[in-house]
Formats: C-alpha cells, sequence, structure tokens
C-alpha cells in the first residue's frame, strides 16, 4: 500500500514566522512532489512541486526533498493570515504512474 | 485560459435517485481524473483517463458508479442509484504529462448531498 502521511494538524503560527509543513511518502521509487493548498469549501490548488533533492524557492513558499529519507517540506516565510488553509502533499510514484497519491492533509492556521 | 469546469457546484438529491457529475477539462490535456473527497477518507481517486479511455477504475467505490469520456472535452461520472453515504465532494482534475511531470489541476467541485 503506497502512503503518504502528513500531519493532520491544526499548525498554528503567528503572523510573520515561518510555518513548516511535512510529508513522508513509503514508495521510495517515488520521483515527484507537489504541494497544493485547499481553502475550507473550495478546490485544491497546486502551489509548487519539486523532484529534485534539495530546496526549491518560490516567494515566500520553499519545498525541500529528501529522497533517502522519503521526506518532503513545505516552508512558508513571512506567514500571512491568508495562508490558513489545509495543504495537501501529493506524490507521483513513478514514471510508470500518471496518477498522484495524496495526503489527508495538514491544518494550517495563522494567527494575526 | 479557462479552468476545469465542473457542473454542477451543488446537488441535493433523494437516496434512489440517479445522479450526473460533469466535468470539462482543460483545452489540449490528455488526463482526466475523477475524485471524492470526505472529511474521513481525505481525497480518493475514483477512476481516470489517458485519451478518453479509462484507464484505472479500481477506485470505484461500486457498481452504482459509473464514468464516461466520449470525447476529449466531456467527461461524466453518474450514480444510479445514489445513497445517503454517497455525500461528498466530488472534484474532477485534468493533466498534461510533461517532461516527466503530471501536474494535475483541479475543477470547482460539486458537492453532492443524498437525503
Amino acid at each position: 500500500q503506497k502512503e503518504v502521511e502528513q500531519n493532520s494538524g491544526p499548525l498554528s503560527v503567528p503572523e510573520g514566522a515561518i510555518a513548516s509543513l511535512n510529508c513522508t511518502y513509503s514508495d521510495r521509487g517515488s520521483q515527484s512532489f507537489f504541494w497544493y493548498r485547499q481553502y475550507s469549501g473550495k478546490s485544491p490548488e497546486l502551489i509548487m512541486f519539486i523532484y529534485s533533492n534539495g530546496d526549491k524557492e518560490d516567494g515566500r513558499f520553499t519545498a525541500q526533498l529528501n529522497k533517502a529519507s522519503q521526506y518532503v517540506s513545505l516552508l512558508i516565510r513571512d506567514s500571512q493570515p491568508s495562508d490558513s488553509a489545509t495543504y495537501l502533499c501529493a506524490v507521483n510514484m513513478g514514471s510508470g504512474y500518471s496518477t498522484l497519491t495524496f495526503g489527508k492533509g495538514t491544518m494550517l492556521l495563522v494567527s494575526p | 485560459d479557462a479552468g476545469v469546469i465542473q457542473s454542477p457546484r451543488h446537488e441535493v438529491t433523494e437516496m434512489g435517485q440517479e445522479v450526473t457529475l460533469r466535468c470539462k477539462p482543460i483545452s489540449g490535456h490528455d488526463y482526466l481524473f475523477w475524485y471524492r473527497q470526505t472529511m474521513m477518507r481525505g481525497l480518493e481517486l475514483l477512476i481516470y483517463f489517458n485519451n478518453n479511455v479509462p484507464i484505472d477504475d479500481s477506485g470505484m467505490p461500486e457498481d452504482r458508479f459509473s464514468a464516461k469520456m466520449p470525447n476529449a472535452s466531456f467527461s461524466t461520472l453518474k450514480i444510479q442509484p445514489s445513497e445517503p453515504r454517497d455525500s461528498a465532494v466530488y472534484f474532477c482534475a485534468s493533466s498534461l504529462r510533461a517532461a516527466g511531470l503530471v501536474t494535475q489541476y483541479f475543477g470547482p467541485g460539486t458537492r453532492l448531498l443524498v437525503l
């Protein structure tokens, strides 16, 4: 059973702080990794993806990937109340797969 | 560009009735996915198509569920007969496999309530 695990939260951080969201996956052959943001009552929205070990930065967001540890994270710098949402980690298990396996998401609450 | 379009956005029906959900993928995308989301189970893949052909329907919960994709710009998910436990948000997503990446884009979803 290929799994993607996330802490359900909520993760509470004050405005301006760094929020760190974590995700682990079970399939060592996984090749690409995605972070989606889902506001309450809305659909998942792609934030960024990563497929190489290391860090990838996009504005206030940084994705970090460690394939040896089967671990991917999302850092949100200068967190804003508008960042309050559920963040879904999704994994593509490899070149033979066209699907994504989603974690159940971590709820982030940013307080003013 | 228009994103993934789904209709209806909300559906309330009575147990035993037929429900049809509709999806128009992003133009040019060759994959289409149907998901169901509930608090308990999260986002579950029901079925996906590649170039209008169903590839994997192992996530379809029962024979009461069926999906079709008659052409590249339209897909339906049908539940007949519907049951209260089918109440959930149903998302359609589409993607284009490029450079080894499968990046999915979601529609707004259909909120289904079966009474």
